[in-house]
Order: structure tokens, then sequence, then C-alpha cells
């Protein structure tokens, strides 16, 4: 059983393009995140949410707690976007976090 | 600046020998965590800590041990009975108090050679 799922899993774009990246998740939760992660290098955090919406860049984060449903987008991407984009969650009880598989962007020139 | 670190970011270890990764955190969280990244599947508990002098197994704690000395450092040894130690590992922290703030360090790349 998963309690985050992404979507998609793989995600080719051309440079330039609008990017949507899903994430829901099935347990209540206090946050979510927003990781990168380049090949080969470490995590960098993008996002914590618990509500609404925020902004930095080009890089938007919208939640829905209603719906348990989270996405991350990038505007104008760029080939240095190309990484895996991780969800995870912090559920308001239990003792973990919840992380989703990832989502593996290429951005091609 | 509050935060986690990790170091080394890449480590490089020959088979059969322990070793240990650091996680540090200035934040004064109580809780810390150590995940396992494999390739393709998502992120893994493997140990975690609610206060100090005290830890608990994640889903796969088998072949590592962890302290908890003091509040700031969690530390985690990969010992030699890990099968498949080659992996990227992530501490990261929690405080349930207040506002409840949740950081993840930049982990640490282990290869088993």
């Amino acid at each position: 059983k998963n309690e985050v799922e992404q979507s998609p899993q793989n995600l080719t774009a051309q440079e330039g393009e609008f990017i949507t990246i899903n994430c829901s998740y099935s347990v209540g939760i206090s946050a979510l995140h927003w990781l990168q992660q380049h090949p080969g290098g470490g995590i960098v955090s993008l996002f914590m949410l618990s509500s609404g919406k925020k902004k930095h860049g080009r890089l938007i984060a919208t939640i829905n707690i209603q719906e348990k449903h989270s996405s991350l987008h990038i505007t104008a991407s760029h080939p240095r976007d190309s990484a895996v984009y991780i969800c995870a969650v912090s559920p308001n009880t239990g003792n973990q976090f919840y992380f989703g598989t990832g989502t593996s962007l290429t951005v091609i020139p | 600046d509050g935060g986690i670190t990790q170091s080394p970011k890449y480590l490089f270890r020959k088979e059969g020998q322990n070793v240990t990764l650091s996680c540090e955190q200035n934040l004064n969280h109580d809780a810390m965590y150590w995940y396992r990244q494999d390739p393709g599947q998502g992120l893994r508990l493997i140990y975690y800590s609610q206060i100090v002098n005290d830890f608990q197994k994640g889903d796969i704690a088998e072949g590592y041990s962890v302290s908890r000395e003091k509040k700031e450092s969690f530390p985690l040894t990969v010992t030699s009975a890990q099968k498949n130690p080659t992996a990227f590992y992530l501490c990261a922290s929690r405080d349930f108090r207040g506002a409840d703030t949740q950081y993840f360090g930049p982990g640490t790349r282990l290869t088993v050679l």
C-alpha cells in the first residue's frame, strides 16, 4: 500500500514548456513537501505546504487538503530543471514521513 | 541558518567494513529520521528517534544501528551485516511542537566496493 502516489513516473518536455507533476496521498497530513534530486546529487527542499499555494521563481506548488492532492508546476522549463521530483508527506499521526517514488523529468533543449 | 548537515556527500567503503553516516541539525528538533533510497523505489524508513537516548526501528532496520546521545546528532552505522549497503541515505528532522517544522538533509550516497 502506497500512502503517496505520484504521476507521471517519467516526463520528457521541450525547453520552454509548462510542466505539471501530480501527487496524491491517502493519509491526513500536517504538511506536504516537494523535493528535487539531481542525478548523482543530493536532495533539495523546494516547498513545504500545508494549504494553498506557494511560488518560488518558476516553480509553483499547490495543495488541496480536501482532495488530498498537490501539484508542482514549472513554468518556462529549462534543461537545468531535469531532475527527479519527489513528493513527501508528514502525517498528523505516526512517526515517519511517507514518500512518493518520484517523477523523473528530462527537459530537452 | 538552521538546517541539517549530512557529510560526506559521497562515501566509499570496502565490503565488510562498518561505516558511520553523520547527521547533524541545529534546529532544536526532537525527532530525527533515517531513510534509504534505492533506484526506482521510494525512500524507506530505517530508524527514527523522537527524543534523546531513544530510537525505534523502521521498516528496514536490519544491518543498521543508530545512537542518539545528543539532540543535535543522529549518526547511522551501516554494519557488515547489511547485505546491500550501496544506496542513497537521507536524514530528516521534525519538531512536533508549535508550527511543526520539518527539514530534510542533502543526503549521503554510499558505495560499497
